[in-house]
């Protein structure tokens, strides 16, 4: 079934840890991205991909850095946590000729 | 830059009475505006696009370009419509701006 996935959904995390938030999808899209979503905040877009080897910022500066190597997948790193990167990220991919964009469930990262 | 307002951060109604959720954008060009929502424990999803100009679970949102809004409407509503609504639109960069939200809340 075409979905979107992330992983983990939750994640508590010491401070100066290395951390890896996965995000793939099965929906044969090419464009996908990462917002970070404070609760019951609006969602700021960190990082986006129009496709394979092609990463950009967003408007939100975000010390993550991202990779896409395959079209499905499109992980978040973040190489040493801290309690400020505390939030929820939010994985969303679209496909050619729409701005529609599909969302995952999300990973709640909590750093102590 | 592309800005979304949502002047509503909480709405309450009671069941079987109108909602309105008001959404405001600015963009000079010609941008595609979506309604989002999010239930509770749910992912983020889409409700309605203004170009396929439908009516999802009986909302309904129409763009007035003059007043630059695109208010999501449903004329009786019902305890299920209890979410969190996202207003968004996308401009040249093709990439989505969201509102920052309206928690709306169905009273029985």
């Amino acid at each position: 079934e075409a979905d979107i996935y992330q992983t983990p959904r939750y994640l508590v995390i010491g401070t100066g840890k290395k951390i890896t938030l996965e995000c793939s999808q099965t929906m044969g899209h090419d464009k996908m991205y990462w917002y970070q979503q404070d609760p019951g905040m609006e969602l700021h877009l960190i990082h986006y991909s129009y496709g394979v080897n092609s990463t950009e910022k967003g408007d939100l500066s975000s010390e993550s850095t991202v990779s896409r190597i395959r079209t499905e997948h499109f992980p978040l790193t973040l190489e040493s946590a801290r309690p400020s990167h505390t939030s929820q990220y939010l994985c969303a991919s679209s496909g050619q000729g729409t701005d529609t964009q599909y969302f995952g469930p999300g990973t709640r990262l909590t750093v102590l | 830059a592309q800005r979304v307002t949502q002047p509503e951060k909480l709405l309450s109604v009671f069941k079987g009475a109108p909602v309105e959720l008001k959404c405001n954008y600015s963009y000079s060009g010609s941008p595609e505006l979506f309604w989002y929502v999010q239930y509770s424990r749910q992912r983020l999803q889409l409700l309605l696009r203004h170009i396929s100009r439908e009516s999802i679970k009986g909302f309904t949102a129409d763009l007035n370009k003059g007043e630059t809004s695109f208010h999501l409407k449903k004329p009786f509503a019902q305890e299920e419509d209890s979410a969190m609504y996202y207003c968004a639109t996308s401009g040249s960069a093709r990439q989505l701006t969201f509102g920052s939200g309206t928690q709306l809340t169905v009273l029985p």
